[in-house]
């Protein structure tokens, strides 16, 4: 069965800093992995999406990378600004034949002080 | 892009009543939808996965007669939460496959509907 975990649980930085965020899974048979962004009470917005062949995705700010023999995934936030504040998500996609379903972590809470 | 949208955002019911909560796909047909649930500071869990015009598919240990899922149309699935009690209170999130083919691989997820059973 999959998992994933990510790390920090939380994570506190000044305005204007780089940071890292780190997530690992259990099974490399993956399809591809996610990272979304999420608001409190809010939904999932997708950030970037890497396929299993692939090493990397960037978004302006945001460079996600993925090391699938290893089972790990970081995210990169360069310049950090007060509105990144939320929480991350990350999830795999386990690959099989019709299969979609996703694993999420519980998510990396970040809080980017002014 | 492609928008979900679920409704109500936010439902506050009495124990032992049924509440339905409606996953729409706005610009975009949706063969499969899925549904999670998400405690505080949890993942989320996915529940069940809904697919147009057969029944849905539940993990492991979600009762498929108290979340009742109907998928009857490619840009709507619903689920019922039935006879709610305090434990069920959640965070539920629904998302949706596009069907088109080019983005196989993105689920586009709705806003969430907060359910508190008093």
């Amino acid at each position: 069965k999959q998992e994933v975990t990510q790390i920090p649980a939380a994570l506190s930085v000044p305005e204007g800093e780089n940071l890292v965020l780190n997530c690992s899974f259990t099974d490399s048979a993956i399809y591809n992995l996610q990272w979304f962004r999420q608001d409190p009470g809010k939904g999932l917005t997708s950030l970037l999406l890497i396929q299993s062949s692939q090493r990397e995705q960037t978004s302006g700010r945001l460079n996600a990378s993925l090391d699938k023999s290893s089972g790990r995934s970081t995210l990169y936030i360069a310049a950090s600004q007060p509105g990144d504040s939320a929480t991350y998500l990350c999830a795999v996609q386990n690959s099989g034949a019709g299969s979609y379903q996703l694993t999420f972590g519980k998510g990396t809470k970040l809080s980017v002080i002014p | 892009g492609a928008v979900v949208s679920q409704h109500p955002s936010r439902v506050i019911c009495k124990s032992g009543t049924s509440v339905k909560i409606e996953c729409r796909s706005l610009d975009f047909q949706a063969t499969t939808m899925f549904w999670y649930r998400q405690f505080p500071k949890k993942s989320l869990m996915l529940m069940a996965t809904s697919n147009e015009g057969s029944k849905a598919t539940y993990e492991q240990g979600v009762e498929k007669d108290k979340f009742l899922i109907n998928h009857a149309s490619l840009t709507l699935s619903t689920l019922t939460v039935t006879s709610a009690h305090p434990e069920d209170s959640s965070f539920y999130i629904c998302s949706a496959r596009d069907r088109r083919g080019y983005s196989t691989d993105t689920q586009y997820f709705g806003p969430g509907t907060r359910l508190t059973v008093l």
